[in-house]
């Protein structure tokens, strides 16, 4: 069974600095991993999407890696602003016939003026 | 280009009583999905449906709980008899083409059962 994992659960950092969020999962067999941004009461953002077969996606200030064979995916986000100031969501889409996204518990993100 | 549309935002049912969800996945787009965020938890899967076809229904609880996709309209998740652990976020999703597609989702809708 597939389980991914956000470390830790919330992070508060001051405006400016670079961060970096970790993702893992225990299923290496997946087709893509996606990076969500989900604000209080509100939808998901997608935010970066890396296939099985990819290293890595940047979409400015972010940028996320896949390690696949370890189960790991980094989040990259330089020069932290408090807009960036949400809950940081991964999740992974099984192989084998299934098309469900399996999501971490996610990471709250607060960044302070 | 719309995105993915959810109604109601915001849903209060009293116990008893069914709750409608609907969803219109974005243009273009045939898969939708629905998962369901409890208080304090991750997003948990429910279903996966195309148009006139339910094709993983593995999250779905076994009771009380139905999915539809019809070939005109939106995607409707239905609950009867709501009971207060129903009390969620209920967001839909939706791709092109499904694995190796970007989903999309929603809004929301955020049921409370009173």
């Amino acid at each position: 069974k597939q389980e991914v994992t956000q470390i830790p659960a919330a992070l508060s950092v001051p405006e400016g600095e670079n961060l970096v969020l970790n993702c893992s999962f225990t299923d290496s067999a997946i087709y893509n991993l996606q990076w969500f941004r989900q604000d209080p009461g509100k939808g998901l953002t997608s935010l970066l999407l890396i296939q099985s077969s990819q290293r890595e996606q940047t979409s400015g200030r972010l940028n996320a890696s896949l390690d696949k064979s370890s189960g790991r995916s980094t989040l990259y986000i330089a020069a932290s602003q408090p807009g960036d100031s949400a809950t940081y969501l991964c999740a992974v889409t099984l192989q084998g016939g299934s098309e469900k996204l399996v999501f971490g518990k996610g990471m709250k993100l607060t960044v302070n003026p | 280009n719309a995105g993915v549309m959810q109604n109601p935002r915001h849903l209060v049912r009293r116990r008893g009583q069914e709750a409608r969800l609907r969803c219109s996945p974005m243009k273009g787009h045939s898969h939708v999905y629905w998962y369901r965020q409890l208080p304090e938890e991750g997003l948990k899967f429910m279903v996966y449906l195309q148009k006139e076809n339910i094709i993983d229904e593995s999250g779905m609880p076994k009771e009380r709980f139905s999915a539809e996709f019809p070939k005109e309209g939106p995607s409707i998740l239905r609950i009867q008899q709501v009971v207060r652990g129903d009390s969620a976020a209920y967001f839909c999703a939706s791709s092109r083409n499904g694995q190796i597609a970007e989903q999309y989702f929603g809004p929301g809708t955020r049921l409370t059962v009173t």
